[in-house]
C-alpha cells in the first residue's frame, strides 16, 4: 500500500524560480524523509525531518511538515538546470516497524 | 570513499536461471535493504536486514530471497526469475535504522527477464 504519494507528478519550471513538491501520507509517522534521483542513478538523501519538527532547512532546501493534515512539502529555492532530477518522499510505518515505504516521485525539470 | 556497490549493473538472462546481485557497504552499517524501481510504482521494498542473519520482508518478497552471514554483504538472489522481476534494483544501506536515518543508496541494477 502507497504510504507518501507526491504532488504534482511532474514539474517544469524556469532556472531562478523556486519549485514547491508537497507529499501526503496515510497513517501516523515518526519521521519523513527526502531523496533525490538523477534519471537512472541511486537516491541520494535530502533532509529528514521528525515528527515533531515542523520546519527544516538545508542550503537552499526547506522541508514543512504538518502532522495534522499528514503532509509535507518540499521547496527548492532559486532553482538551477543541476536540480533537475525526480524527488520522493519516504515514511516509516510507524510501530517500530523497520519498513520505509517511497511515494511516486515528483519530476521536476529545471529549464536554463 | 564510503558508499555502497552493487554487481552487476546490467544483467540480461532467461526466466528460471538463477542469478545472485551482490550488495556491499564499507561504511560499517547495521542496517541494509533492496527495493525495486518500476514505472508508475516507485520504489517498493523487497527485504531488509538489520543485523548479520537478521532479515525480514519488506513490501514485495514473494519471488526473492536474502541472506546477510557479513555485516557488510546483502546480496539478494532469485532462485527462478520471471518476466515481472525485470526492474531497477537498489540496495541501501543506514547506520541506524532504516525509518529513522539517512539512506545511502547504491547505482542501481538493471535486470532484464526474457
Amino acid at each position: 500500500s502507497q504510504q507518501g504519494e507526491e504532488d504534482p507528478q511532474a514539474l517544469s519550471i524556469q532556472e531562478g524560480e523556486n519549485a514547491t513538491m508537497n507529499c501526503s501520507y496515510k497513517t501516523s509517522i515518526n519521521n519523513l524523509q527526502w531523496y533525490r534521483q538523477n534519471s537512472g542513478r541511486g537516491l541520494v538523501h535530502l533532509i529528514l525531518i521528525r515528527s515533531n519538527e515542523r520546519e527544516k532547512h538545508s542550503g537552499r532546501l526547506r522541508v514543512t511538515l504538518d502532522t495534522s493534515k499528514k503532509s509535507s512539502s518540499l521547496l527548492i529555492t532559486a532553482s538551477r538546470a543541476a536540480d533537475t532530477a525526480s524527488y520522493f518522499c519516504a515514511t516509516d510505518v510507524g510501530g517500530g516497524s523497520e519498513k520505509l515505504v517511497f511515494g511516486k516521485g515528483t519530476k521536476l525539470t529545471v529549464n536554463p | 570513499e564510503a558508499q555502497v556497490t552493487q554487481n552487476p549493473r546490467y544483467l540480461i538472462t532467461v526466466t528460471g536461471k538463477k542469478l545472485t546481485v551482490t550488495c556491499s557497504q564499507n561504511m560499517n552499517h547495521e542496517y541494509m535493504s533492496w527495493y525495486r524501481q518500476d514505472p508508475g510504482l516507485g520504489l517498493r521494498q523487497i527485504y531488509y536486514s538489520m543485523n548479520v542473519e537478521v532479515t525480514d520482508k519488506g513490501d514485495v518478497p514473494e519471488g526473492y530471497k536474502v541472506s546477510r552471514k557479513e555485516k557488510r554483504n546483502f546480496p539478494l538472489i532469485l532462485e527462478s526469475p520471471s518476466p515481472n522481476q525485470t526492474s531497477l534494483y537498489f540496495c541501501a544501506s543506514s547506520f541506524w535504522q532504516t525509518s529513522t536515518d539517512t539512506q545511502y543508496f547504491g547505482p542501481g541494477t538493471r535486470l532484464t527477464v526474457l
